[in-house]
């Protein structure tokens, strides 16, 4: 099982708002930033958001990254229908001296 | 920046081992952090080890520590990752990923991402 805790599937329609969370520790979240990767079907991940809420060049400002306690959000509004994908966050962990990651959340934009 | 080619798909044998390289090309390969990262099928993300070729230091998850290696040949700036007593629970695809490390390791991050490799193991 993932160390870090993520719903398995989110929808929304386009135009629509959604949130993706992601539930850790204090070993993980609680003292340190999360970075969220879109992986779109049979690719491999891509940087969306690092260090809790900074976008790499190119990815548009729809996608934001927030952080609370021992929990992050991936929030995406406008949505898109290319914003169907996977949605992975991850954390480093002081406790296992490693990163570790969610299960992934399956997007759907109906 | 640095773009990642990583090896062709392996088919192994329970109790084998695989070797999957990654090359790097762009950059000072002296200076990448290299990332090896797992992914089963319909499953999530998992870490394996690193190698931090400034410092020469290698790290390894505790859940891979006796199975898996992780070298780099500077002459071909290529870094390889062999896991060893594969089992069906090894079917996976297999990304390397440099990882930008700022000050400490607990704000770093991935990217990019090589293109993966499925590594599938069945008698």
């Amino acid at each position: 099982q993932s160390v870090l805790t993520q719903p398995p599937s989110v929808s929304g329609t386009p135009g629509q708002r959604v949130t993706i969370s992601c539930s850790g520790s204090s070993s993980n979240i609680g003292s340190n930033t999360v970075n969220w990767y879109q992986q779109l079907p049979g690719t491999a991940p891509k940087l969306l958001i690092y260090k809790t809420n900074q976008r790499p060049s190119g990815v548009p400002d729809r996608f934001s990254g927030s952080k609370s306690g021992t929990s992050a959000s991936l929030a995406i509004s406008g949505l898109e229908s290319e914003d169907e994908s996977d949605y992975h966050c991850a954390a480093w962990d002081d406790s296992l001296n490693g990163p570790v990651f969610g299960g992934g959340t399956k997007l759907t934009v109906l | 920046q640095v773009q990642l080619m990583q090896s062709g798909p392996e088919v192994k044998e329970p109790g084998s081992s695989v070797k999957v390289s990654c090359k790097a090309s762009g950059g000072s390969f002296s200076s990448y952090t290299i990332t090896w990262v797992r992914q089963a099928p319909g499953q999530g993300l998992e870490w394996m080890g690193r190698i931090i070729r400034i410092f020469g230091t290698i790290n390894y998850a505790q859940k891979f520590h006796d199975r898996v290696t992780i070298t780099a040949d500077d002459s071909t700036s290529t870094v390889y990752m062999e896991l060893s007593s594969l089992t069906s629970e090894d079917t996976a695809v297999y990304y390397c990923a440099e990882e930008i490390v700022p000050a400490t390791s607990a704000h770093s991050w991935f990217d990019p991402w090589g293109q993966g490799t499925l590594v599938t193991v069945s008698s």
